[in-house]
């Protein structure tokens, strides 16, 4: 039973470049949420993705934006990128009946310079 | 907006011991999940309460979804060193339409040590 996957591992980006972050929910899954965390934090809700639409998000600017495939697969992408925008991007999948019990991906760790 | 907020911050305890780790928050939630993320990886599901009250057990690992539906608390028993990383609690609350979407707010997370 695959997990939620990830691409890519590790990324470097310039100040003011654009950014686009993958993920594949687990099998059987059909809810895609990302996550930012910084270092030593918890994790913080970006959006959510169901039925190819974002349908909840949390207090993250416009830079912010997402897409979601018709084999639930997801995107993240962040334009215009700063230097704060460094951390770990966590992807989660879930049922959508059961929205609470998220099953996180190995995450994408994106450094700002 | 709202906010859990975790104690204690860290943890050094001896292999066999117990740890024990709590959760707050000034709102309400319909859910509590537990989760322990090891470096360089994504967190992991340990325990999900739903009902206030509720007494949940893993392994070693046994959850508590508090009355008053503000709190949570970890139990984990006769620790090993393969414990070791940190826990997370985070919390979830049905939209007030009864839909249920999905965003779980997290703890700041409690860093054990376990020494051998």
């Amino acid at each position: 039973d695959a997990g939620v996957t990830q691409s890519p591992t590790h990324l470097i980006k310039t100040r003011g470049q654009q950014v686009t972050l993958r993920c594949s929910p687990k099998s059987g899954h059909d809810t895609v949420s990302w996550y930012q965390q910084a270092l030593g934090q918890g994790p913080q809700f970006i959006f959510q993705y169901y039925e190819e639409e974002e349908r909840q998000r949390g207090n993250f600017p416009d830079r912010f934006s997402g897409h979601q495939f018709p084999n639930y697969s997801s995107e993240l992408n962040v334009n215009a990128l700063l230097l704060g925008d460094s951390a770990l991007y966590l992807c989660a999948s879930s049922l959508q009946g059961f929205p609470y019990e998220q099953y996180f991906g190995p995450g994408t760790r994106l450094t700002v310079t | 907006g709202q906010q859990l907020n975790q104690s204690p911050q860290s943890m050094f305890i001896q292999e066999g011991e117990d740890v024990s780790m709590n959760c707050t928050s000034s709102s309400i939630f319909n859910t509590w999940l537990w989760y322990k993320q090891d470096p360089g990886e994504g967190p992991v599901l340990l325990i999900a309460l739903y009902k206030a009250g509720e007494l949940t057990s893993n392994g070693r690992l046994t959850a508590q979804f508090g009355i008053t539906r503000k709190d949570s608390f970890l139990n984990i028993s006769a620790s090993i060193p393969s414990d070791v990383g940190i826990y997370f609690c985070a919390g979830f609350i049905a939209n007030a339409g009864g839909t249920s979407y999905g965003k779980l707010t997290f703890g700041q997370g409690t860093i054990l040590t376990v020494h051998p």
